[in-house]
């Protein structure tokens, strides 16, 4: 257990709809990052967010945001959902800023189904 | 900017033998470098990181991996491998040096373990 939890652990919805994952960092942990992982893209960073301020953006679609709230949790919103949305979206989290000498927890993933 | 190729998407060994998976990168800084370990239906786990403080790094459950400028790889290797070992394994680079938090990830590499 690596003390990220993220919930829902699945969800199945329809194209066009809107979900929210959330994520909640390990204890101490200040930053953030989320990743999608899907057969055809492997494992994708999407977004980092560090002490409630945004750090890093990598590919995130612009129907995909984040924030990160005062007491760190964070929730990924994902809307006008597309079959190729359909992955697992893990979140991780780490103690500081950056990627060097910070380990990144990840927790068990959502996997997220669009029909 | 930083990439990591994994040679071979798929690799079988038997139990009790060398594990080798490869990792190539690319990098114009120093870079910081990773191994996950992925089991079904989990999150990532770390395995082990190489932050220029020594090029033989050990990791947890046997593995280690070697840092080699001259060839831009870090190899992981485990002397004997368990069944328990079967599992995805993933490479990756912080990106930019550690500035931020964002993991590029390889391809990934399935380890099967025959008895």
């Amino acid at each position: 257990d690596s003390g990220v939890t993220q919930t829902p652990k699945h969800l199945i919805t329809a194209t066009g709809q809107r979900v929210t994952l959330r994520c909640s960092p390990r204890s101490g942990d200040l930053s953030v990052y989320w990743y999608q992982q899907s057969l055809d893209q492997g494992l994708q960073f999407l977004i980092q967010y560090y002490n409630g301020e945004e750090r890093a953006k990598g590919n995130i679609l612009e129907r995909f945001s984040a924030q990160q709230f005062p007491d760190l949790h964070s929730e990924l919103n994902l809307s006008s959902l597309e079959l190729g949305d359909s992955a697992l979206y893990f979140c991780a989290s780490s103690v500081g800023p950056g990627g060097g000498s910070y380990e990144q927890y990840f927790g068990p993933g959502t996997r997220l189904t669009v029909t | 900017a930083q990439s990591v190729t994994q040679l071979g998407s798929h690799v079988s060994v038997s139990e009790g033998a060398l594990v080798l998976l490869r990792c190539n990168y690319s990098s114009s800084v120093p870079p910081y470098l990773f191994w996950y370990v992925q089991y079904p239906n989990q999150g990532l786990q770390l395995l082990l990181k190489y932050t220029s403080a020594a090029t033989l790094v050990k990791g947890i459950n046997g593995f280690e991996a070697e840092f080699k400028k001259s060839e831009t790889s870090f190899h992981l290797t485990k002397p004997s491998a368990h069944m328990s070992d079967a599992a995805e394994y993933f490479c990756a680079v912080s990106e930019s040096g550690g500035n931020t938090g964002k993991l590029i990830f390889g391809q990934g590499t399935t380890l099967q373990v025959k008895p």
